[in-house]
């Protein structure tokens, strides 16, 4: 997980809250890319960046915005948080997508 | 619908004997496949690819196999080591490094017996 930080690394948000994860990469990566995790399922793609200005909609988009104005940074928020969004949340870096370097995570839990 | 399967929820293996994990997928678009390894509390870790060209691919003690005619690949582990307990997510991209990212396997956890 060495260049890929996440911040923060807990959070408990009540329903209707917004919020911004963090995610910063020192590795010069153009893609960035956000996934979550919840139990029993592997890992999903939320939203993902081939390069600074650049994002587009991965498999579960709806109820998070990003936006990637330099290449090191690639902020997810939340705009109107749901329990629904209670999961864990890995941000990930690559040179290209064949391989991806993980985040720590972070934890959100919806009240 | 889900294009990649792992359907061992887990798996036992004693210390020392060889364990292979099993990846199913649907979507014969793709054409790179990795395995990650992953611990508790942590982001899963890179450990193993194989492109669609090939059938094997080795380093070290793992080793994954492709057969694309079956679309399925295995990853195996020997020999294996206590810390090799972890679950292990098969993932899958599309061709020519297509911009939609990685499509994961729920996953397999390991459980190495002493």
């Amino acid at each position: 997980n060495a260049g890929v930080t996440q911040t923060p690394k807990f959070q408990v948000l009540k329903t209707g809250q917004s919020m911004t994860l963090q995610c910063a990469q020192d590795m010069n990566h153009e893609y960035m890319s956000w996934y979550r995790q919840d139990p029993g399922m592997g890992l999903r793609l939320i939203h993902y960046s081939v390069g600074a200005g650049i994002t587009d909609q991965g498999e579960v988009p709806n109820g998070y915005n990003v936006s990637r104005s330099t290449t090191e940074d690639f902020p997810l928020r939340l705009l109107s948080a749901a329990p629904s969004q209670t999961s864990v949340y890995f941000c990930a870096t690559g040179e290209a997508w064949e391989t991806q370097y993980f985040g720590p995570g972070t934890r959100l839990l919806v009240l | 619908d889900q294009q990649v399967k792992q359907n061992s929820p887990s798996l036992s293996v004693q210390e020392g004997r060889i364990s292979i994990l099993n990846c199913d997928y649907t979507n014969s678009m793709f054409d790179y496949f990795l395995w990650y390894k992953k611990y508790p509390a942590e982001g899963p870790t890179f450990l193993i690819s194989i492109s669609s060209i090939k059938d094997k691919n080795e380093d070290g003690r793992f080793t994954v196999f492709l057969n694309k005619s079956a679309k399925h690949l295995s990853l195996h582990i020997v020999p294996s080591q206590p810390g090799d307990s972890a679950v292990y997510f098969c993932a899958a991209s599309g061709s020519g490094g297509g911009a939609d990212g990685l499509t994961f396997g729920k996953g397999t956890h390991l459980i190495i017996q002493p």
